[in-house]
């Protein structure tokens, strides 16, 4: 079982959508998880973290954590064309950062 | 967040050869990290790199393949060593700042090996 999992893709949505990306982990003692969007040749930035069970927001993005679950989501509302990219899940695992494969989002116009 | 700069941005190499990839960052930090990125993949940390100590290499990864220096608290080397057309791929280095765990990457190096 890999150790932090996401669907490939690629999840297309209409411009306007809201986008919901999950990612799932198999450490119960993660504390700390990380979404990192990476445009196409380029390098990965940090979006969104959160530490916390619950929700949190910051503009059009909001991160939802379920640790009894092992789940946590990004949601992305009013979804644009430019947020086209892919997102991946990072969750502390062994005093490290453990990276999913990452799934690619396609916001059509 | 900290501005992190690599270069070269992009070789090709011969099998053989060596490259050393350099990161330089804007402010002090302790940790700085190597990740490699081949195609259509995701992250995989090759080490960890503390100024005044030796790297901490993951599984998989050697030191006389991935040599890393740490001179400061603003700069690291990562060398690639005897190439071969496996080793192409992206390489990432990171910056963790004061909080822990979040990371900012430099804008990579990509490198081809003929």
């Amino acid at each position: 079982q890999k150790e932090v999992e996401q669907n490939s893709g690629p999840l297309s949505v209409p411009e306007g959508a809201i986008a919901s990306l999950n990612c799932t982990y198999s450490d119960r003692g993660s504390q700390s998880f990380f979404w990192y969007r990476q445009y196409s040749g380029k390098s990965p930035e940090l979006i969104m973290f959160i530490y916390s069970n619950g929700d949190k927001e910051d503009g059009r993005f909001t991160a939802q954590l379920n640790k009894a679950s092992q789940y946590v989501s990004l949601l992305i509302r009013d979804s644009q064309p430019s947020d086209s990219a892919t997102y991946l899940c990072a969750v502390v695992g062994g005093n490290k950062l453990v990276f999913g494969a990452g799934t690619i989002l396609r916001v059509k116009s | 967040s900290a501005v992190i700069s690599q270069k070269p941005s992009r070789d090709i190499c011969q099998r053989g050869t060596s490259l050393t990839i350099q990161c330089q960052v804007d402010s002090q930090v302790t940790m700085m990290f190597w990740y490699r990125q081949q195609p259509g993949q995701s992250l995989t940390l090759i080490a960890t790199a503390n100024q005044g100590s030796e790297a901490t290499y993951e599984s998989g990864f050697v030191i006389d393949k991935f040599p890393i220096s740490r001179p400061n608290l603003t700069f690291s080397t990562l060398t690639v060593s005897n190439m071969s057309p496996e080793d192409s791929s992206i390489y990432l280095c990171s910056v963790e700042t004061d909080k822990t765990y979040e990371q900012y990457f430099g804008p990579g190096t990509r490198l081809t090996v003929t």
